[in-house]
């Protein structure tokens, strides 16, 4: 079965960065995006961004623009997200999600939806 | 930006049906999901393509998209439906998340 399987929590201090994986298995990893979802407690779900792990491209929401960097290691099955010069706000629990994409030839819609989650790794920033 | 507008909260006697609304400038022009959270969990996907159920979701579940408004319904809520919604679209190469709806099982 499909599962995306996070690193542990992590306590970071203001302005430094974080970065977080998600091991993938069950499923061919080249062969769907891979997104990253914050939420803050008692908050809601906030897109921060994607990769297609078979050609590497990738696209980040505004708001993290310049801070945020989504990889991948195609031979560990692996996507990383690295949050960099941390504040306050950034803590949340953040999650990774398999990526379905295409469009649907009968209504011309493009699909884009999470199938798949990880199971959230939390991020503490304090000093 | 494209915005998704959810109601915060909608509660619901057991047994009976919930709606839970979701409206953005002509949604019903693109594909809506749906997500469920319980607390201290991931999210799970209940609707996809609008009215979609995945394999496992219970056929409770259903989904509507017309105009600005997509709807998720659910028919006989039980307890273990109490849970946040969220709804989500796509939208010029960015993912739109609506706010959450908690929905309450009274």
């Amino acid at each position: 079965q499909v599962q995306l399987v996070q690193s542990g929590a992590e306590v970071k201090e203001p302005g430094a960065s974080v970065k977080v994986s998600c091991k993938a298995s069950g499923y061919t990893f080249t062969s769907y995006d891979i997104n990253w979802v914050r939420q803050a407690a008692g908050q809601g779900l906030e897109w921060m961004g994607w990769m297609n792990p078979n050609s590497g491209n990738k696209g980040y929401a505004q708001k993290f623009q310049g801070r945020v960097t989504i990889n991948r290691s195609t031979s560990m099955s692996t996507a990383y997200m690295e949050l960099s010069t941390l504040r306050s706000e950034d803590t949340a629990v953040y999650f990774c999600a398999r990526g379905v994409a295409g469009y649907d030839d009968s209504t011309g819609y493009y699909m884009y939806y999470f199938d798949n989650w990880g199971q959230g790794t939390l991020v503490t920033v304090s000093s | 930006s494209y915005e998704l507008t959810q109601t915060p909260s909608v509660s619901v006697s057991p047994g009976q049906t919930a709606s839970i609304t979701c409206s953005g400038d002509k949604l019903g022009e693109k594909y809506t999901y749906w997500y469920q959270q319980k607390p201290g969990q991931s999210p799970v996907l209940v609707i996809y393509q609008d009215s979609k159920r995945p394999s496992g979701i219970p056929e409770r579940f259903s989904g509507s998209n017309s105009g600005n408004t997509a709807t998720l319904t659910i028919s006989g809520t039980q307890a273990v439906d109490e849970a946040d919604y969220y709804c989500q679209a796509w939208d010029s190469r960015t993912v739109i998340f609506g706010g959450g709806t908690k929905l309450t099982v009274l």
